[in-house]
């Protein structure tokens, strides 16, 4: 079965640099959601998008965006990369009423 | 504001053993969605077992089961004949009913399966 794919699976930037994330959902799945969890950490939700709009938003710093294009492939942009950035950030997928299904995660380090 | 505990950082069991993780949620929503996600070293969020909250069963997986307290707000799992595959850290969540369904996690617990 198709799963959530992230892409890349590692990153290494410096800081002050800028940060792509790309996450495709599960064919047929409406909503994506964005988590951050730091080294020892839950994670935290970032931001969702529901039909290609933004349907919640939480703990996402304003050098953070995200979208949702089109083709339901949704992009996290981060900017003016800071050392508390470095984490494993995982997109999710769902169709309405089912349970979110989590891609293997993106390890962004910033040195 | 919606928050999840797992008071239980660390917790071994013995190989073919039973052992039962606790989680306690706060909530204000009337109908929502409890879950326990496995964590293994690769670090791939795995989805063990889900749970409607408007369902008075208990939800079970094979070899994993939940007591769902509603009024005490309580959401255990219990791992039965632990296998060392099970070794990992467990997360609690709860997720609303909304299509917004973002996920508020606990702390989460690490179990080890000693042989």
């Amino acid at each position: 079965a198709a799963g959530v794919i992230q892409s890349p699976r590692h990153l290494i930037k410096e800081k002050r640099e800028t940060a792509t994330l790309k996450c495709y959902p599960i064919p047929r799945h409406d909503t994506v959601y964005w988590y951050q969890q730091g080294p020892g950490q839950d994670p935290q939700f970032l931001i969702s998008f529901y039909e290609k709009m933004q349907s919640d938003k939480g703990s996402i710093p304003d050098r953070f965006s995200a979208q949702q294009f089109s083709d339901y492939h949704s992009e996290l942009n981060m900017s003016s990369l800071e050392l508390g950035d470095s984490a494993l950030y995982f997109c999710a997928s769902t169709r309405t009423g089912s349970e979110q299904f989590f891609g293997p995660g993106t390890r962004l380090t910033v040195l | 504001a919606q928050t999840v505990t797992q008071s239980q950082p660390e917790m071994s069991v013995q190989e073919a053993e039973t052992v039962t993780l606790s989680c306690t949620y706060d909530t204000s929503e009337n109908n929502y969605y409890l879950f326990w996600y496995k964590q293994p070293p690769s670090r791939q969020m795995i989805l063990v077992i889900r749970q409607e909250a408007y369902k008075q069963q208990n939800a079970t997986e094979n070899r994993f089961s939940v007591n769902f307290q509603k009024a005490a707000k309580s959401f255990s799992l219990k791992i039965s004949d632990s296998q060392r595959g099970d070794t990992a850290m467990y997360f609690c969540a709860q997720g609303g009913s909304s299509n917004t369904g973002k996920l508020i996690f606990g702390q989460g617990t690490t179990l080890q399966v000693k042989p």
